[in-house]
């Protein structure tokens, strides 16, 4: 079946503009998750959603970071008057019920943001 | 802090040997951890986990080895092929459905 898809695989903003990201997981997984990969760096956590509700958001760096899952299903992360720091990698993963080796994630391509 | 760290950036070997990536952690509450393996402008793909109820888990030619008390793991692929050349990266959660810290990953390296 289709894999995790996000749109748009690129997107190039100015400074001070906003953005949304978006994710559509596997079918029938309830789990979703946000990643941040910087260059050179490993994922980093942003926010897990379980249905529809953000289970954890430690990870979203300030207030100009919001994500939704209005309907358990697709997911978008929205940026507030982005900064050139935001430029990174924007990665979504689902999963079965939640992540560890019973449910591994699954990760999408990705979308590249970069902030000029 | 960085919880799950690989030191070793990257990693050369030759078709055919051994190759053995190894990862360290420093959260004791740690008690699943995996293994992705990641190709450029793609996002990452499982390969294998283990449970810190275990100290090694097999899936044809990638093991992984877990020493609890020296928060050690590694992964080893024998024969090491071509096709294995990608960044890989150690992860690690506490319980099952919560999100997973990654290392900064080691790039390898398989020489024909």
């Amino acid at each position: 079946g289709a894999g995790v898809s996000q749109t748009p695989s690129n997107k190039v903003t100015e400074k001070g503009k906003y953005v949304e990201l978006r994710c559509d997981p596997i079918s029938g997984h309830t789990a979703l998750y946000w990643y941040r990969q910087s260059l050179g760096q490993g994922p980093e956590f942003l926010i897990y959603f379980q249905g529809t509700g953000a289970a954890d958001d430690s990870g979203l760096p300030n207030d100009r970071f919001f994500a939704v899952r209005p309907e358990g299903s697709v997911s978008t992360l929205k940026i507030q008057r982005t900064e050139r720091g935001d430029s990174a990698v924007y990665l979504c993963a689902s999963s079965l019920n939640g992540a560890g080796g019973g449910s591994p994630l699954h990760f999408g391509n990705g979308t590249r943001l970069t902030v000029t | 802090d960085q919880q799950v760290k690989q030191n070793s950036p990257s990693l050369s070997v030759q078709e055919g040997r051994i190759s053995i990536l190894n990862c360290d952690y420093t959260n004791s509450m740690f008690d699943y951890f995996l293994w992705y393996k990641k190709y450029p402008a793609e996002g990452p793909t499982f390969l294998i986990s283990i449970s810190s109820i275990k100290d090694k888990n097999e899936d044809g030619r990638f093991t992984v080895f877990l020493n609890k008390s020296a928060k050690h793991l590694s992964l080893h692929i024998v024969p090491s092929q071509p096709g294995d050349s990608a960044v890989y990266f150690c992860a690690a959660s506490v319980g099952l459905a919560n999100k997973l810290i990654f290392g900064t990953g080691t790039l390898l390296a398989v020489q024909p």
